[in-house]
């Protein structure tokens, strides 16, 4: 299975723009990037998805560079309810790969 | 937007007993549903994919005659884990995929004691 490698932990304070990397050196050609959030006691919600490039919703912007091996999740102007763990999946769609978390990265955003 | 509806949300039981979890698909229909068990402070796994109709698929490790899946209809899939033990207490989610969606939609997870 493709494996993804995120930063354990990120501090941020409140109104900063917050990027959030993840590895994925052995994404296949078919594979897709998806992020998730999820809060404490709850299910994740899905922010983006992205193949090549950037792509951008009214939440997030996802930065994928040319070799498709990381990518970046940018959250604009965090506030304290951003705080949360952030995964990042990579495969096709309905794949085990899509369905496979890794650790996630817990932001904390600072007052 | 599409919601997966999961019950009950939080659920305390004796050792020994069987407890029942159902994921609802509310605006969407499923053929595949998948299950995940999450532990305190540590990533979702997944257990097994739910199949409309026919049996479902166990990821390696999770013992399929404990964590009963059912999914008879293209809304529901149900878990039950049987003969429950302490060490069965975890935060257990499900997910689907509404059709051409990007992304898959979770359920709001139950929480799982047993004492």
């Amino acid at each position: 299975l493709a494996k993804t490698t995120q930063p354990i932990s990120m501090d941020s304070y409140e109104g900063q723009e917050v990027n959030i990397t993840c590895s994925h050196n052995n994404i296949a050609t078919n594979d897709y990037i998806t992020w998730y959030q999820q809060f404490p006691s709850q299910g994740p919600r899905f922010i983006i998805q992205g193949y090549k490039t950037k792509v951008t919703n009214e939440v997030a912007s996802l930065f994928i560079p040319a070799d498709r091996k990381s990518s970046t999740l940018s959250l604009p102007r965090v506030s304290l309810s951003d705080t949360a763990v952030y995964y990042c999946l990579v495969g096709t769609s309905g794949s085990a790969r899509q369905l496979t978390f890794g650790s996630g990265t817990q932001l904390t955003v600072l007052p | 937007g599409a919601v997966v509806s999961q019950h009950p949300s939080w659920v305390i039981c004796k050792s020994g007993t069987s407890v029942k979890i159902e994921c609802r698909s509310l605006d969407f229909q499923a053929t595949t549903m998948f299950w995940y068990r999450q532990f305190p402070k540590q990533s979702l796994m997944l257990m097994a994919t739910s199949n409309e109709g026919s049996k479902a698929t166990y990821e390696q490790g999770v013992e399929k005659d404990k964590f009963l899946i059912n999914h008879a209809s293209l809304t529901l899939s149900t878990l039950t884990v049987t003969s429950a033990h302490p060490e069965d207490s975890s935060f257990y989610i499900c997910s689907a995929r509404p059709g051409q969606s990007l992304g898959y939609t979770f359920g709001s997870g139950t929480r799982l004691t047993v004492v």
